[in-house]
């Protein structure tokens, strides 16, 4: 089943412009992770926020976490082409198996 | 070796065949993971295993899919008597251990049943 669904589901921006990717999921977690997908093949790990952060920066990407709401947002700023794949997040619940629980994705371009 | 090693990474199977997928994780990562998607969704779990405890087989979806990790290294996934309904892209991944850390992924194996 799927924890976590990312909003919105396809986003298109221009070059330069920041992008916002949100993230609800329905359970207690342990942490939150974001990754990366191009061309449909293997995922690339971004960032991990514990359910005791509030927020986290890597580079141009910043990460927050609700665990009030359930929710999490992330943030890439300055956004390139390069940018252009799908992000996911996936969610560890807490005291429950350890496998991650991926969303359905956001569908990001980044127009030149 | 370097990163998580999947094989084939294309494989094409007539309906009603078995097929064996193959990964390779990190060295010295104790827990691997097998995810499937299908066209345009998100991951849908399969299997865990973590070191030496029995794994984790909530996700797979009927009893024709079964997977082995020798060793506690190599993993292979076995899909008997294919379906159409099997078609997608197999990934596996592994880390450090379990859930706490970051997976690194293979680049999958796109199983077509045909």
């Amino acid at each position: 089943s799927q924890q976590g669904e990312e909003d919105p589901q396809a986003l298109s921006i221009q070059e330069g412009e920041n992008a916002t990717m949100n993230c609800s999921y329905k359970t207690s977690i342990n942490n939150l992770q974001w990754y990366r997908q191009n061309s449909g093949r293997g995922l690339v790990h971004l960032i991990l926020i514990r359910s005791n952060e509030r927020e986290k920066h890597s580079g141009r990407l910043r990460v927050t976490l609700d665990t009030s709401k359930k929710s999490s947002s992330l943030l890439i700023t300055a956004s390139r082409a390069a940018d252009t794949a799908s992000y996911f997040c996936a969610t560890r619940s807490q005291g429950g198996s350890e496998k991650l629980v991926f969303g359905k994705g956001t569908k990001l371009t980044v127009n030149p | 070796g370097a990163g998580v090693s999947q094989s084939p990474s294309n494989k094409v199977t007539e309906k009603g065949k078995d097929v064996e997928l193959r990964c390779d994780p990190i060295s010295g990562h104790t827990a691997l993971y097998w995810y499937r998607q299908s066209l345009g969704q998100g991951l849908e779990f399969l299997i865990y295993f973590q070191g030496n405890s029995a794994p984790d087989k909530s996700g797979l979806p009927s009893d024709r899919f079964s997977a082995e990790r020798t060793g506690g290294s190599v993993s292979t996934l076995t899909i008997q008597r294919t379906q159409q309904e099997d078609s997608a892209v197999y990934l596996c991944a592994s880390s450090p251990y379990g859930g706490d850390y970051g997976y690194t992924f293979g680049s999958g194996t796109r199983l077509t049943v045909v």
